[in-house]
């Protein structure tokens, strides 16, 4: 397994340019999630999606628009960048797990892309 | 809104040594606390978690305690070694799981 794969790994847009930030997991899981990481901050929820063709909105949704057409794919927008933008984007695949009657929810990370709009 | 407050953000150690990291959560509903190592340029990882019904949970060098009356968790590592050295963060999630809030992050240095 490859775990969870993002690309690209870096990228530099200019303000006002639109990209998408791809993330792909070969664990089958149920759960996808996107995360922006900036110094002093952790890891901020942007988007998450709990099956193919269900989306919500996290902590900090504003500028970004993602889609789940498959259980694998989870691609992040960014319609018109904006210098606020810049950060560590990372995607997290995970499954719920029940034990002892209690459920839990294990995240696997993605490498990041490290993102700058200038 | 809910959140997680960690600390410290710097952390530093003589190898050998202990470290402690602490975390308080707001969303009394949260039942579920993961610990995530963060090496240089890669993502989180799991390295230990607890859920709401346990006090005290031990993975070799590393352990977790959980309050839930004072809304704390803390992270210790025992026997410290420079392969700690990370950025570690504590996070807390509501039953479903799926939206987890995360602290600041603790940057562990481990001095040889």
């Amino acid at each position: 397994n490859a775990g969870v794969t993002q690309t690209p790994k870096f990228q530099v847009l200019k303000t006002g340019q639109s990209m998408t930030l791809q993330c792909a997991q070969d664990m089958n899981h149920e759960y996808m999630s996107w995360y922006r990481q900036d110094p002093g901050m952790g890891l901020r929820l942007i988007h998450y999606s709990v099956g193919a063709g269900i989306t919500d909105q996290g902590e900090v949704p504003n500028g970004y628009n993602v889609s789940r057409s498959t259980t694998e794919d989870f691609p992040l927008r960014l319609l018109s960048a904006a210098p606020s933008q810049t950060s560590v984007y990372f995607c997290a695949s995970s499954y719920s797990r029940l034990a002892g009657g209690r459920s839990k929810n294990i995240q696997y990370f993605g490498a990041g892309t490290r993102l700058s709009v200038l | 809104g809910e959140n997680v407050e960690q600390h410290p953000s710097t952390l530093s150690v003589q190898e050998g040594d202990s470290a402690v990291i602490k975390c308080t959560y707001s969303d009394s509903a949260s039942n579920y606390f993961p610990w995530y190592k963060q090496e240089l340029g890669k993502g989180p990882q799991l390295i230990i978690d607890i859920r709401s019904n346990v006090g005290e949970k031990k993975d070799q060098r590393i352990a977790v305690t959980l309050n839930k009356t004072a809304k704390h968790f803390s992270l210790h590592i025992t026997e410290t070694q420079p392969e700690d050295s990370a950025v570690y963060f504590c996070a807390a999630s509501t039953p479903g799981g799926f939206k987890t809030i995360f602290g600041a992050g603790t940057r562990l240095f481990v001095k040889a």
